[in-house]
């Protein structure tokens, strides 16, 4: 099973410059890493996908090393409605079978003004 | 606004019941996507269902069940309800089956309280 693995929590303030780094060590070749992000009770939103080197649009960038073992979320500058989970994903196969999506319990960032 | 909506947005049942939630996926999407999501934790795949077919299952019981109709919107119906069943269950669309074939767009969810 192809798990990630992420902080818990990251503390922030406005303005900065947040890094998020995940890590998959079983990433298969096949597959991307996304990101996305979820605020309370409402259903997680796509920020981000990636398959090695460096991503970038509107809202953030990917980076990705050659071994693709690791991936580092950079979110530019962030403001007080940036405080949400963010969760790294890669695909996964269950027995075969189309891969679905594996949510680990993602990284929740707090920015403070 | 993702143009994924999913009914109903609360509900509660009792242990035992039976419970239908319902998912109409955004337009020109063809893959549904189940998930729970437990407080606190992130979202656990349940199933997908891709053209009408059941098309990949996490680690969740029979008793979890799903359709998927040819307008594309999809059914998750649950049997026999236990408390550890009370989530988020969340529904997403997507345009192909394949995990990489970009992002998911999720619904808001249904909020299922089981007493």
């Amino acid at each position: 099973l192809a798990k990630t693995t992420q902080p818990i929590s990251m503390d922030s303030y406005e303005g900065q410059e947040v890094n998020i780094t995940c890590s998959h060590n079983n990433i298969a070749t096949n597959d991307y890493i996304t990101w996305y992000q979820q605020f309370p009770s409402q259903g997680p939103r796509f920020i981000i996908q990636g398959y090695k080197t460096k991503v970038t649009n509107e809202v953030a960038s990917l980076f990705i090393p050659a071994d693709r073992k690791s991936s580092t979320l950079s979110l530019p500058r962030v403001s007080l409605s940036d405080t949400a989970v963010y969760y790294c994903l890669v695909g996964d196969d269950y027995g075969g079978s189309q891969g679905n999506l594996i949510f680990g319990k993602g990284t929740k960032l707090s920015v403070k003004p | 606004e993702t143009g994924v909506t999913q009914s109903p947005t609360h509900l509660i049942k009792t242990r035992g019941q039976q419970v239908t939630l319902r998912c109409s996926s955004q337009s020109g999407h063809n893959t549904v996507s189940w998930y729970q999501q437990a407080l606190g934790q992130g979202p656990q795949f349940i199933f997908q269902y891709y053209r009408e077919e059941e098309n990949g299952r996490g680690n969740f019981p029979p008793r979890f069940s799903g359709l998927q109709f040819p307008n594309y919107s999809s059914e998750l119906n649950v049997n026999a309800l236990e408390l550890d069943d009370s989530a988020l269950y969340l529904c997403a669309s997507s345009l192909g089956a394949s995990r990489n074939t970009g992002e998911l767009f999720f619904g808001e969810g249904s909020r299922l309280t089981v007493l």
